[in-house]
């Protein structure tokens, strides 16, 4: 079946640190894959997305690219900031009637 | 152009009682979708409705829970009887066509908590 594997967490880092977060897929069809991020108390808020193999999603200095030869969707950022923190999802979508989310990737970003 | 707008934020409901959740979609958007997250984990399907019409329930339990999007007015995810193990945040989501390119836009959920 369709699913989602990302990096437990939690991961901490020091502003202006360098970050990735790994996503992998499995899924049946040709997925969509997201980049979702929870802050503290809210809803996931859309952070990019690539819906096709070799597109690269961008969003306020995150990144990730599509990699069908990997089934890979890894989150980048070359420069975290401490407004960074918050839990980040990865997560993909084939049919649109459902999303497939990953269990959380909690990031704390230290002054 | 508001957002997906849930309510409560917040209920408090002793074992037994009944849950009401309610999910106003984003203006234009016909699909709407619920997820549960349990403490320390991701979002799980739960159902997908479009206005009058269960479109996928696969995710939901099979007792106790039930979904309804009506031609006018919210969706409303209802939970009976509930227990402790119900405790959790819902989200709902919505979007404007059944599109695997399409993004789903979340609320900012309801945390219930079972007393």
């Amino acid at each position: 079946g369709d699913s989602v594997t990302q990096m437990e967490g939690p991961v901490t880092l020091s502003e202006e640190a360098f970050l990735t977060i790994n996503c992998t897929y499995t899924a049946t069809g040709y997925p969509s894959l997201f980049w979702y991020v929870q802050y503290p108390g809210e809803g996931l808020q859309l952070l990019l997305k690539a819906t096709k193999a070799d597109d690269k999603g961008s969003n306020k200095g995150f990144e990730a690219t599509y990699r069908k030869e990997t089934t890979s969707f890894h989150l980048e950022k070359g420069s975290v900031q401490v407004s960074d923190s918050a839990v980040y999802f990865c997560a993909l979508s084939v049919t649109g009637n459902q999303f497939y989310f990953g269990t959380g990737t909690s990031l704390t970003v230290i002054p | 152009n508001a957002g997906v707008m849930q309510n409560p934020r917040h209920l408090v409901r002793r074992r037994g009682q009944e849950a009401r959740l309610r999910c106003s979609p984003m203006k234009g958007h016909s699909h709407v979708y619920w997820y549960r997250q349990l403490p320390e984990e991701g979002l799980k399907f739960m159902v997908y409705l479009q206005k009058e019409n269960i479109i996928d329930e696969s995710g939901m339990p099979k007792e106790r829970f039930s979904a309804e999007f009506p031609k006018e007015g919210p969706s409303i995810l209802r939970i009976q009887q509930v227990v402790r193990g119900d405790s959790a945040a819902y989200f709902c989501a919505s979007s404007s066509l059944r599109d695997h390119q399409e993004t789903q836009y979340f609320g900012p959920g309801t945390r219930l908590l079972v007393l």
